[in-house]
């Protein structure tokens, strides 16, 4: 079992759609992180945030906005997504932005239609 | 520019057939190589850390060693459950926001019985 638990296991949107990813840990980590991963591609980073302030944006489209709500939180909003956007998009979190193993979630299969 | 490499990209053993799959890496500052394992549809998996030239690592049949420019995944007597995608990633580099994780692309390992 898995300790980084994603929210929506799968989703379906339209180009329209406003829809929000969520993910939750409970191991008392202070990074957290949303990574992309296409088929058969390695995980690509997108945000980090580290003791809930966002510490890292690798040049995501603004149609991807972040929120750490707090130190468990973490949520993905989407907005205007494109199809190219649809991947599995995995959140993470380890003891700290310095040191530590990542510790991800199952993820959140995006389709965007 | 930080870079993780793997190979080869696919590798296909009889089980038992003992292999080993390759990390070379270039990072400014090297913060940690870590080994993860992921299967079709899943998050990946912590298995090893490594910090140092040197460093050795070991959980059931797999041992990963360190260098100084790669790392290795030994994986001893192979069984068709090891069948997995082995992801490399390295944290460190120069960034104002702080250290990132990086993945190279992923050794996809077939075990026949």
């Amino acid at each position: 079992d898995t300790e980084v638990t994603q929210t929506p296991k799968h989703l379906v949107m339209g180009m329209t759609n406003k829809k929000s990813l969520k993910c939750e840990q409970h191991m008392g980590h202070r990074a957290m992180y949303w990574y992309k991963q296409k088929a058969k591609k390695p995980p690509e980073l997108m945000f980090v945030y580290s003791y809930e302030k966002l510490s890292i944006n690798e040049s995501v489209p603004s149609r991807f906005s972040p929120e750490c709500p707090n130190s468990s939180l973490l949520n993905l909003h989407l907005h205007a997504l494109q199809p190219e956007d649809s991947a599995l998009y995995l959140c993470a979190s380890s003891q700290d932005q310095d040191f530590g193993e990542l510790f991800f979630g199952e993820g959140s299969r995006l389709t965007v239609l | 520019e930080d870079q993780v490499t793997q190979s080869p990209e696919a590798l296909r053993l009889q089980e038992g057939e003992s292999s080993s799959l390759n990390c070379s890496y270039t990072v400014s500052g090297l913060r940690g190589l870590f080994w993860y394992r992921q299967d079709p549809g899943k998050g990946p998996e912590f298995l090893f850390t490594l910090y140092s030239a040197g460093e050795e690592k070991e959980k059931e049949r797999l041992k990963a060693t360190l260098t100084k420019k790669e790392s290795f995944l030994h994986i001893t007597a192979p069984k068709p459950e090891d069948s997995a995608t082995y992801l490399c990633a390295v944290r460190g580099g120069q960034n104002t926001g702080g250290f990132k994780t990086i993945f190279g692309a992923g050794t996809r390992l077939f075990v026949k019985a």
